[in-house]
């Protein structure tokens, strides 16, 4: 069965302090993996799609890496307004459809 | 460029009543996904449509059904609702070739 999992589920930080956040996946066909950042009560932004191991993307303070087994988010001298979930998804194409299986989430929070 | 946009924003409804959400894709988009998001947890798929037919379906009973119109947009249909269909109720847009979905806000459903 497809599954994601995203470590750690919370993670405080000083502003400043960079850190890494991981996505462990196990989807067979793999077509893509995403990554989103939620706001609370609000839909998911997207940040980065990632096709092939060792391909990297940026934005801002974020680069998201990927490996045959995994993702890491690296956050570099985050700033307050960095807090929020992210989460990560990994595209399973079946029967033509572009299902994401989601992981649970981790919970950022950058303190001033 | 308007993007993913979803009515009603929230929603209070009684146990065993029925409720329809509202959808419409980024401009261009033409496939539409529902996903389920409980409190805490990462979206779960409930499923696709493309072409006004249902592509795929995750693991949710035949009380949760949809539609998609010729001009894209897109319903999620509850029927009998139970206290755990409270959630937030995402729609996400994408092309048919592509892999990328972008969310909308969302619908917090509340049943009591």
């Amino acid at each position: 069965e497809d599954q994601v999992t995203q470590s750690p589920e919370a993670l405080r930080l000083q502003e400043g302090e960079s850190s890494s956040l991981n996505c462990s996946y196990t989807v067979s066909g793999l077509r893509g993996l995403f990554w989103y950042r939620q706001d609370p009560g609000k839909g998911p932004e997207f940040l980065f799609t990632l096709y092939s191991a060792g391909e990297e993307k940026e934005k801002e303070r974020l680069k998201a890496t990927l490996t045959k087994k995994e993702s890491f988010l690296h956050i570099t001298a985050p700033k307050p307004e960095d807090s929020a979930t992210y989460l990560c998804a990994a595209s399973d194409p079946i029967q033509g459809a572009q299902k994401l299986v989601f992981g649970q989430g981790t919970r950022l929070t950058i303190n001033p | 460029d308007a993007g993913v946009t979803q009515s009603p924003t929230h929603l209070i409804k009684t146990r065993g009543q029925q409720v329809t959400l509202r959808c419409s894709p980024k401009s261009g988009h033409d496939t539409v996904s529902w996903y389920q998001q409980a409190l805490g947890q990462g979206p779960q798929f409930i499923f696709q449509y493309y072409e006004e037919e249902e592509r795929q379906r995750g693991n949710f009973p035949d009380r949760f059904s949809g539609h998609q119109f010729p001009n894209y947009s897109s319903e999620l249909n509850v029927n009998a609702l139970l206290l755990g269909d409270s959630a937030l109720y995402l729609c996400a847009s994408s092309l048919a070739t592509g892999y990328e979905q972008y969310f909308g806000p969302g619908t917090r459903l509340t049943v009591t």
